[in-house]
This record gives C-alpha cells, structure tokens and sequence, in this order.
C-alpha cells in the first residue's frame, strides 16, 4: 500500500510557541490530505481537508488561525500549531488520498505534541 | 449529521472463537462505509469497505441499510486479531471519514 510519512514523530514545546509537523506522501500524488486529531482513547476527528494548491477546509469549531495549514506540493502539507497551549497538546494524525478508486486514506504514524 | 456508533469500548474473546464487532450508523444518503485497524504501535489502515465486498484476513463485514448496520465478524479470532478497530463513514462522493469511537478487541490464548 501507499505510504505517508508525518515528522516529527514526538514534540514538546513551551506554551505560546508554534509547532510544525510534516506530512508526506511517499510514493504517489496525495490530491487531498486530511488532519485528523485524536485525544487519548477517543476516536480521530476531523480537523480540516486541504486540497493541493487551495486553502484547506475547516471543521467547524476549529480554529483556522490556530492551526495553519498548508499543501504546497502534491506530496506535502503541513500543520502548524500556533501559540500552542497546554489543551492544544493531543496526537496529531494525518491521512492522504490520491482521488482515485474507492475514496481509499492511507495515514501517517501520527504526531504526539505535548505543550508545557 | 453522519454519526458512527460502535457500542463496546472493549471486546475480549479466546481465540477460536467467532468474534462480532458491533457498528451502526446514521445517516439518510447512499453512505460509504469502512473498517480501520490499528494493531499495536502501528499506524490506522484499512482493513475493508463494503462496497469491495472483500474478505481481509477472514474478516468480513455486511451492509444492512434496514438496521443501519455494519458488524465486522470473524469465525475464528486469532490472537493477532487483536488491535483496536474503527468503523467509519463517509457520504456519497465526499472523502471525509466519521469515524466511530473504536472497540479494542483482546484475543486470549
């Protein structure tokens, strides 16, 4: 199957700092990307989609100034985490999908962010 | 608004065993549905979609739109079963994914 890779793995930082992480898709053309984000034994959820070349689309409640994302290329976006704060902190997942066939996600390992 | 339910947080079974993890869903359109796996310490991956009507690693899963259903069963659970596994939605056309609270499933030797 396809792969994605997401970096940093692991990431601590000082409230009021920004956090970026990396999502790549490895061996094929990721046309849309999707950040998920899942809080300890809960389920994942939907922060925003982004579409390569256009601003991504948020859930609602979430903040689009807080979590800044970008996908500049059709193998990369990232999520920056501005001015974290400790609530902000939670594993940070992405998933890539090429548009074609049965709408099929691959994901990253995910990004644990802690902020202090 | 789609909403997944996976009513049992934690399913524990031996192995041989058949295993039945419970997913209902809600929502009026033409829904897509899906089973993730997450086996320990790795990432999420597909496991199956109804509409490929597939066996994986002798799992299968029905779509029964009258009980809004879609249970993932396996005759016979094997102790590499264990992991925890999400069922999710998406609408027609549309690629995001509702995901569904998750069951950890426990295969004991």
């Amino acid at each position: 199957g396809a792969v994605v890779s997401q970096h940093p793995s692991r990431v601590i930082c000082k409230s009021g700092t920004s956090v970026k992480i990396e999502c790549r898709s490895l061996d094929f053309q990721a046309t849309t990307m999707f950040w998920y984000r899942q809080f300890p034994k809960q389920s994942l959820m939907l922060m925003a989609t982004s579409n390569e070349g256009s601003k991504a689309t948020y859930e609602q409640g979430v903040e689009k100034d807080k979590f800044l994302i970008n996908h500049a290329s059709l193998t990369l976006s990232t999520l920056t985490v501005t001015s974290a704060h400790p609530e902000d902190s939670s594993f940070y997942i992405c998933s890539a999908s090429s548009g074609s066939g049965y709408n099929e996600q691959f994901f990253g390992p995910g990004t644990r962010l802690t902020v202090l | 608004a789609q909403r997944v339910t996976q009513p049992e947080k934690l399913l524990s079974v031996f192995k041989g065993a058949p295993v039945e993890l419970k997913c209902n869903y809600s929502y009026s359109g033409s829904p897509e549905l899906f089973w993730y796996v997450q086996y320990s310490r790795q990432r999420l991956q597909l496991l199956l979609r109804h509409i490929s009507r597939e066996s994986i690693k002798g799992f299968t899963a029905d779509l029964n739109k009258g009980e809004t259903s879609f249970h993932l069963k396996k005759p016979f659970a094997q102790e590499e079963d264990s992991a925890m596994y999400y069922c999710a939605i998406t609408q027609g056309g549309s690629e995001k994914l509702v995901f569904g609270k998750g069951t950890k499933l426990t295969v004991n030797p």
